[in-house]
């Protein structure tokens, strides 16, 4: 079965400090892999999408940047935290190339920026 | 540009009352719809989708959906809500274009509150 996994659960940080959230998917080869993000009370924005390894591309320009150095893992980081970038950020993966595949989620990072 | 709509912020009802939650979407292309629900804290979780045939399809917990072309909807309802179904539900709607189909839009989200 396959197993997406968030990390940290939460985080507070101070504004002007770095970040990375990571997201690990297991049992699935290849998956297109997502980040979304909520702000509190509000709807999910895409923030970047990936295909295949070292391929990410932006959909919302929020001065933060992703990565995916393996097949099954999604780095979503930034070196100057503002004030804005506090909410909920969201890992999804979808099997390639299913174009009418449901979205599975992670359990999410809560991020509070003080 | 597609949009999502989804008219009621928040929704209250009785357990056992039955409950409808509103989506329209524009977009004149061929598309896929669906439906997420998230518990307070939690990630989303799927309920059901509809891309093409019958327009009434089933999901979990007995919940389930009709699609309409004509009015632009996509309506969540079940039949007899239980407290657990307390939660935000979120509609979706995607483009059916590429088997990679990248973008998603999700609506603002309704709050649905069961009462005991």
């Amino acid at each position: 079965a396959q197993t997406i996994h968030q990390w940290p659960v939460a985080e507070i940080k101070a504004v002007g400090s770095p970040l990375s959230l990571g997201c690990t998917i297991k049992g699935k080869s290849s998956p297109n892999l997502y980040w979304y993000w909520q702000a509190t009370g509000g709807t999910l924005q895409q923030l970047f999408y990936s295909i295949t390894v070292g391929q990410v591309e932006s959909v919302v320009q929020l001065n933060l940047s992703a990565s995916r150095p393996k097949d099954d893992q999604f780095i979503l980081s930034t070196e100057k935290l503002l004030l804005s970038h506090s909410g909920f950020y969201l890992c999804a993966w979808r099997p390639a190339g299913q174009a009418n595949s449901d979205y599975t989620f992670g359990s999410g990072t809560r991020l509070l920026v003080i | 540009t597609q949009t999502v709509s989804q008219s009621d912020a928040h929704v209250t009802v009785f357990e056992g009352d039955s409950v409808e939650l509103r989506c329209n979407y524009s977009y004149g292309g061929s598309i896929y719809l669906s439906w997420y629900i998230q518990h307070h804290g939690h990630g989303l979780q799927f309920l059901l989708k509809y891309y093409s045939g019958n327009p009434v399809v089933q999901g979990v917990n007995g919940f389930e959906a009709e699609f309409s072309k004509s009015d632009s909807s996509f309506h969540l309802r079940k039949a007899s809500v239980h407290w657990s179904d307390s939660a935000v539900y979120f509609c979706a709607v995607s483009l059916s274009y590429s088997s990679n189909t990248n973008k998603v839009v999700f609506g603002t989200g309704t709050r649905l509150q069961v009462l005991p």
